[in-house]
């Protein structure tokens, strides 16, 4: 089955700098990769998701770039806010049909300081 | 973005009672729902997964008699934490799917137990 690598775990920024999480996928079959922000007591939100039959996608100051070769994806947060501190949760599954569910890694907790 | 709205946000009750926590889908309709456990600082851990009208699929090692699954509309699943043990104290996430396409999966905001 899937299995999710997430790094780092804990990640501090100041404000201002760019953050960047890292996440490994092990099956090749997968090919959906959302990312979640989760504050402390909520449910996780969807920031920003993306499909292998594309290499980056970008939303203002939020990017994702995916190496089906190596499988691995990344999320890149510029400019960053003492608002984006919270933790980040990447996940893979494979698109379509009812084959599996979505495989987290073990989150990222980011920490921006003003 | 879609909205998934779980009730209630949190719960106290004693040992032995049961629980039932409610997740909606707002603005779309989810043929598939999911329920998650969190327990502190971990990840999401899949519970089960209910597709409407039908019995729900529990992941191993998840008793199916203690959390009562029911996917009963296109917009509503509940779960119910049968005889609730300390041990259960947890946060419940529930998610749904949008049934017209897509994989996009929304979380509710979780509902809080804590079992005395």
């Amino acid at each position: 089955g899937e299995n999710v690598e997430q790094h780092p775990s804990t990640l501090s920024v100041q404000e201002g700098d760019s953050a960047v999480i890292k996440c490994t996928y092990s099956d090749s079959a997968s090919n959906y990769f959302p990312w979640y922000k989760q504050e402390l007591g909520k449910g996780p939100q969807l920031i920003i998701d993306i499909r292998s039959n594309v290499g980056e996608k970008k939303d203002q100051r939020i990017a994702v770039t995916l190496n089906k070769t190596a499988k691995h994806f990344s999320l890149h947060i510029t400019e960053t806010q003492p608002e984006d501190s919270a933790v980040y949760f990447c996940a893979a599954r494979r698109y379509g049909g009812s084959q599996g569910n979505l495989i987290f890694g073990k989150g990222t907790k980011l920490s921006v300081k003003p | 973005g879609a909205v998934v709205s779980q009730h209630p946000s949190r719960v106290i009750c004693k040992s032995g009672t049961s629980v039932k926590i409610e997740c909606r889908s707002l603005d779309f309709q989810a043929t598939t729902m999911f329920w998650y456990r969190q327990f502190p600082k971990k990840s999401l851990m899949l519970m089960a997964t209910s597709n409407e009208g039908s019995k729900a699929t529990y992941e191993q090692g998840v008793e199916k008699d203690k959390f009562l699954i029911n996917h009963a509309s296109l917009t509503l699943s509940t779960l119910t934490v049968t005889s609730a043990h300390p041990e259960d104290s947890s946060f419940y996430i529930c998610s749904a799917r949008i049934s017209t396409g897509g994989e996009t999966q929304y979380f509710g905001p979780g509902t809080r137990l804590l079992v005395l």
